[in-house]
């Protein structure tokens, strides 16, 4: 079964409202959660890293005052797109690290959003 | 920074043959990870398999093998007897020790019937 659970896994929004995805890992903790980004036939671009205790790591380009991260718990990580517009529509995956000397790395099964 | 180049974006084979995905990476690390994920059209992505950058042997899993090549950092993918299930958007990717992944911009493959 899945070990990250990702939710929603599609949201429609109009322009100007927030959007949350929540990211869950399931029966571990994760202390460091990613956030992706894929564009339609496009790779996943790491958007930022969420840390548990700590402000989220935003990777070059990103606008962190649009893309809020918190990591409220161990266990929890969610992403909030704020006053979306249409640009933001995209498909948004979270994955988390698991476990210590072979490390595996779990993936939520992604969040289509659309804004209007 | 790391970089992971994946020079193929799209490849058809018959069913049953054999074929091999490309993927060079640059890095300045010597302890890495490597992997190829496999995102069918649900998007969910399903890992194929993994290298640890210390190991010298190559990593087989059942179909799939790869050729890893630490010196030339190369790192293909090797798919035997395709099937029509293998059908998908395949990643090359690299992981740094802070976990922090970074993936190739994929190879669409397509098994033909």
């Amino acid at each position: 079964g899945a070990v990250v659970s990702q939710h929603p896994s599609r949201v429609i929004c109009k322009s100007g409202t927030s959007v949350k995805i929540e990211c869950r890992s399931l029966d571990f903790q994760a202390t460091t959660m990613f956030w992706y980004r894929q564009f339609p036939k496009q790779s996943l671009m790491l958007m930022a890293t969420s840390n548990e205790g700590s402000k989220a790591t935003y990777e070059q380009g990103v606008e962190k005052d649009k893309f809020l991260i918190n990591h409220a718990s161990l266990t929890l990580s969610t992403l909030t797109v704020t006053s979306a517009h249409p640009e933001d529509s995209s498909f948004y995956i979270c994955s988390a690290p698991r476990g210590q000397g072979v490390v595996k790395l779990f993936f939520g099964s992604g969040t289509q959003l659309s804004v209007l | 920074a790391q970089t992971v180049t994946q020079s193929q974006p799209e490849m058809s084979v018959q069913e049953a043959e054999t074929v091999t995905l490309s993927c060079t990476y640059d890095t300045s690390e010597n302890n890495y990870y490597l992997f190829w994920y496999k995102q069918p059209p649900s998007r969910q992505m399903i890992l194929v398999i993994r290298q640890e950058a210390y190991k010298q042997q190559n990593a087989t899993e059942n179909r799939f093998s790869v050729n890893f090549q630490k010196a030339a950092k190369s790192f293909s993918l090797k798919i035997s007897d395709s099937q029509l299930g293998d059908t998908a958007m395949y990643f090359c990717a690299f992981m740094s020790l802070d976990d922090k992944i970074i993936f190739g911009k994929g190879t669409r493959l397509h098994i033909l019937p």
